[in-house]
């Protein structure tokens, strides 16, 4: 069964609104946890790192300040898109490793976003 | 240079054939290295992973690594319709769990 879940699995909000996507590990702690865009026909892009207990480490070009991340528990990791444009439509999915089960990356379902 | 090139496709493959999906990455540093399989609409799955040089054979799935070139690759074999998807490489940052993904290749088996 899933080891990593998100939620919602997909969400439509209207533009300038913020939207909040959870990624949940089911099972296990996750001091670290990662979230990724993908737009359609296209790759994985990572956003950024969410760190349990500290400041989320962003990738270059992201912004960190209309992507919001918190990682208040060592079970949840939360992505909100501040004032969303729909330039900012896309497949979110977070992702993260038990290491007692090996280096296997797990990934969550995915979160579909549409800014209208 | 992108750091994990995938030739995008799609590479289309009669039903029982051997499917052939290539990748390359530019940091010789890379340790680890992963193949997932991605249906449309859909978060991707794991299909392997490999860290030696060499060969890594699952089933129908076979991973081969040369790190001296700088190259991955995956086998299908007994290609089944099923297998159709894209199929991203994906290569960890050294000491991270972070991947680094390919843009994907669409492989299409047709029966």
């Amino acid at each position: 069964g899933a080891v990593v879940s998100q939620h919602p699995s997909w969400v439509i909000c209207k533009s300038g609104t913020s939207v909040k996507i959870e990624c949940r590990s089911l099972d296990f702690q996750a001091t670290t946890m990662f979230w990724y865009r993908q737009f359609p026909k296209q790759s994985l892009m990572l956003m950024a790192t969410s760190n349990e207990g500290s400041k989320a480490t962003y990738e270059q070009g992201v912004e960190k300040d209309k992507f919001l991340i918190n990682h208040a528990s060592l079970t949840l990791s939360t992505l909100t898109v501040t004032s969303a444009h729909p330039e900012d439509s896309s497949f979110y999915i977070c992702s993260a490793r038990d290491p007692p089960r090996g280096n296997t990356i797990y990934f969550g379902e995915g979160s579909w976003l549409t800014v209208v | 240079q992108k750091e994990v090139e995938q030739n995008s496709g799609p590479l289309s493959v009669p039903e029982g054939a051997i499917a052939s999906l290539n990748c390359t990455y530019s940091d010789r540093g890379s340790q680890s290295f992963f193949w997932y399989r991605q249906y449309s609409g859909k978060s991707p799955e794991l299909i392997m992973f490999i860290y030696s040089n060499g060969d890594k054979e699952d089933g129908r799935f076979t991973a081969q690594l040369n790190k001296a070139s700088q190259y991955v690759s995956l086998l299908i074999r007994d290609s089944q319709p099923s297998d159709s998807a894209t199929y991203l490489c994906a290569v960890n940052i050294y000491n991270t769990d972070k991947l680094i993904f390919g843009t994907g290749t669409r492989l299409q088996v047709f029966p």
